[in-house]
């Protein structure tokens, strides 16, 4: 299984909203509503932000919203903050009952 | 409040085999959801290992599929991964996890570094 495609860096000022992709085939993205997305900030272990494409885990903010079209999911951070500056990865269900990560978007907050 | 910690040597020689632990407390394993192993090598991205059943039913990456074993011990409450025949490219902080939907890990381990070298 090959790893979903995501933009290697995005950069966002404070207030303002940035979406990272997420791409991938029929085979999983776009074959299933299971898309979930992680934070992971240096040294820490990651962190759910997202599952089944756009459900909030309790205790996660507003600001962070999923979605997704055809075989592309998107993360949208609205209201950046500094303490958003993390890595994102995406992570799909697939057709073989496996799971896959995207290849992970560095997040710099201007 | 649930809680997993991985425990393993820090340190393989190739060819031989990984065996890593995960011990989970504040929930009962066979209980119910999936328990997985997820790897990141230095500096890199998330890959995701594989995952067993609260029954023990298993699924690997067809990647490693022929290499890997999860498996359960209900009597202590941990899970367990074996990777055999490593190499470098097996060096990685391995991370233990709880899946609770298709893709959603929610807790998740601190993590252990284990370096594959002579």
């Amino acid at each position: 299984q090959s790893a979903l495609t995501q933009p290697a860096s995005v950069s966002g000022s404070p207030g303002q909203s940035i979406t990272i992709s997420c791409t991938g085939t029929s085979s999983d993205v776009g074959g299933y509503d299971s898309v979930s997305w992680y934070q992971q900030h240096p040294g820490k272990a990651p962190k759910l932000m997202i599952f089944d494409v756009s459900n909030r885990p309790s205790g996660v903010s507003i600001r962070f919203s999923g979605s997704k079209s055809g075989n592309t999911a998107s993360l949208t951070i609205s209201g950046l903050q500094a303490e958003d500056e993390a890595d994102y990865y995406c992570s799909s269900y697939t057709s073989s009952s496996t799971q896959v990560f995207g290849g992970g978007t560095k997040l710099t907050v201007l | 409040q649930v809680q997993l910690q991985e425990s393993g040597p820090g340190l393989v020689k190739p060819s031989e085999t990984l065996s890593l632990t995960c011990a989970v407390s504040g929930y009962s394993i066979s209980s119910g959801f999936y328990w997985g192993w997820i790897r990141q090598p230095p500096g890199k991205g998330l890959e995701w290992i594989g995952i067993i059943s609260h029954s023990g039913s298993t699924f690997y990456n067809p990647s490693l599929k022929s290499r890997v074993t999860i498996s359960l011990d209900t009597s202590k409450n941990q899970f367990s991964l074996k990777l055999s025949s490593v190499t470098a490219a097996d060096t990685a902080l391995y991370y233990c996890a709880r899946r609770i939907l298709a893709t959603a890990f929610d807790y998740w381990g601190q993590g252990t570094l284990v370096t594959v070298s002579s």
